[in-house]
């Protein structure tokens, strides 16, 4: 099977920098990725990581060890608008073969003044 | 484009009738997935299609509940009948498998279900 796991609250200071932690455990890694949720509204896609190392994209970065089954989010300079959930997912193996696609439960954060 | 559309965005019903949740996902996209969203248990998927053929429904919790894709842009999950422990937020999601962004998803707007 597989399991995901992420702190379930963090709070940080507006223009600070905030790292998201994420540990996996899967069968046939294929892939991680980082969603973006706020309250009452859809996931909506930020990085996607299959090598190690780490990828940027603007003021979000994601880094990934498949040695450890580990992956961080890094946001930087950090505004109110950034207080959302933050979802880390895995693609690996079910137990009949196919490819799946598992979300951790979720990374509250709050951005504060 | 007009992203991912659900409908309905609410649905409030009472145990033991039927529910049905629709889907259009992007046009031009072959794979589309049903989660399910709960605090107690997070974002959960339920199946997913590829190319309209379903390809894994280990997700769907039991028989109570199907799904089906009969052409490339709607998509129904089904619950019948439905149950208190049903409440949740339905999303469903669509991307184009094979494509540069394979797995990059795109979520509709979810469909808020209250089973009474």
């Amino acid at each position: 099977g597989q399991n995901i796991d992420q702190p379930t609250e963090m709070t940080a200071t507006e223009g600070a920098i905030v790292q998201i932690n994420c540990t996996y455990q899967t069968s046939g890694f294929n892939g991680l990725f980082w969603y973006q949720q706020h309250a009452g509204e859809a996931p909506t896609f930020l990085s996607y990581n299959v090598l190690d190392g780490l990828e940027e994209k603007g003021r979000f970065s994601s880094f990934l060890s498949r040695s450890k089954g580990y992956s961080y989010l890094l946001l930087k300079e950090l505004q109110m608008k950034d207080s959302a959930s933050y979802l880390c997912a895995v693609i690996g193996m079910n137990s009949g073969g196919y490819q799946k696609v598992t979300f951790g439960i979720g990374t509250k954060l709050q951005v504060i003044p | 484009d007009a992203g991912v559309i659900q409908s309905p965005r609410h649905e409030v019903t009472e145990m033991g009738q039927e529910v049905t949740l629709r889907c259009k996902p992007i046009s031009g996209h072959n794979s589309l997935f049903w989660y399910r969203q709960t605090m107690m248990r997070g974002l959960e998927l339920l199946i997913y299609f590829n190319n309209n053929v379903p390809i894994d429904d280990s997700g769907m919790p039991e028989d109570r509940f199907s799904a089906k894709m009969p052409n490339a842009s709607f998509s129904t999950l089904k619950i019948q009948p439905s149950e208190p422990r049903d409440s949740a937020v339905y999303f469903c999601a669509s991307s184009f498998l094979g494509g540069v962004n394979s797995y990059e998803q795109y979520f509709g707007p979810g469909t808020r279900l209250t089973v009474t």
